[in-house]
């Protein structure tokens, strides 16, 4: 099955450690996204990458850091910058030769830190 | 990218069609109009996407006036699996990628 994973679903930090989410796809997407949603608010972009080893600044990349060493993975780190990580994060993926601008996304990892 | 607005919640009943209408007045000639779909703890899902008049795919049908300064998602025949947050988007034209802006969305909530 084609799709994008995300782990670990549920993941508990301590406050001042850094942390990183995984994103993987087999859907041969050029283009991966980080998004952030906080309860009962849409989507915010962290970060996004058009291609291997190149990536831009969202809206609110402050506090995180990403890396595109694959076409396949797009990982990104919470670090202990960030003053508010407890979230939901989103991951997606898009392909950029399209009729489309259609952009599909992962499960979702739920960030509790204390 | 323009800036759209839609209404916070609405109510519905199995079986109703369900509109919900989305303003996006800035909106630029080459700009699409994008719905996504989002049930709790889980990620959006593309519904439909259309340019101007009338967009109908398995699931909905979106309609956009000649002037394309709204449009309005249709659900035909709600079930209570179609309660969820519905996102309007625009989306810049000729592109298949690169940043969508999520606003607050619809809560839409269908009772029995």
């Amino acid at each position: 099955d084609g799709g994008i994973t995300q782990s670990p679903k549920y993941l508990f930090r301590k406050e001042g450690q850094n942390v990183t989410l995984s994103c993987e796809q087999n859907l041969n997407h050029d283009a991966m996204y980080w998004y952030r949603q906080d309860p009962g608010q849409g989507l915010r972009l962290i970060y996004y990458s058009q291609i291997v080893n190149d990536f831009q600044k969202g809206d609110i990349a402050e506090g995180y850091s990403v890396s595109r060493e694959k076409k396949e993975s797009f990982p990104l780190t919470v670090t202990s910058a960030q003053k508010n990580p407890t979230a939901f994060y989103l991951c997606a993926s898009s392909p950029i030769q399209s009729s489309l601008y259609e952009q599909y996304f992962g499960p979702g990892t739920r960030l509790t830190v204390t | 990218l323009a800036k759209t607005t839609q209404p916070i919640s609405m109510d519905s009943y199995e079986g109703q069609e369900v509109n919900i209408t989305c303003s996006h007045n800035n909106i630029a000639t080459n700009d699409y109009i994008t719905w996504y779909q989002q049930f709790p703890s889980q990620g959006p899902r593309f519904i439909i996407q259309g340019y101007k008049t009338k967009v109908t795919n398995e699931v909905a049908s979106l309609f956009i006036p000649a002037d394309r300064k709204s449009s309005t998602l249709s659900l035909p025949r709600v079930s209570l699996s179609d309660t969820a947050v519905y996102y309007c988007l625009v989306t810049a034209g000729g592109t298949s990628y690169g940043k969508l802006t999520f606003g607050q969305g619809t809560i839409l909530t269908v009772h029995p």
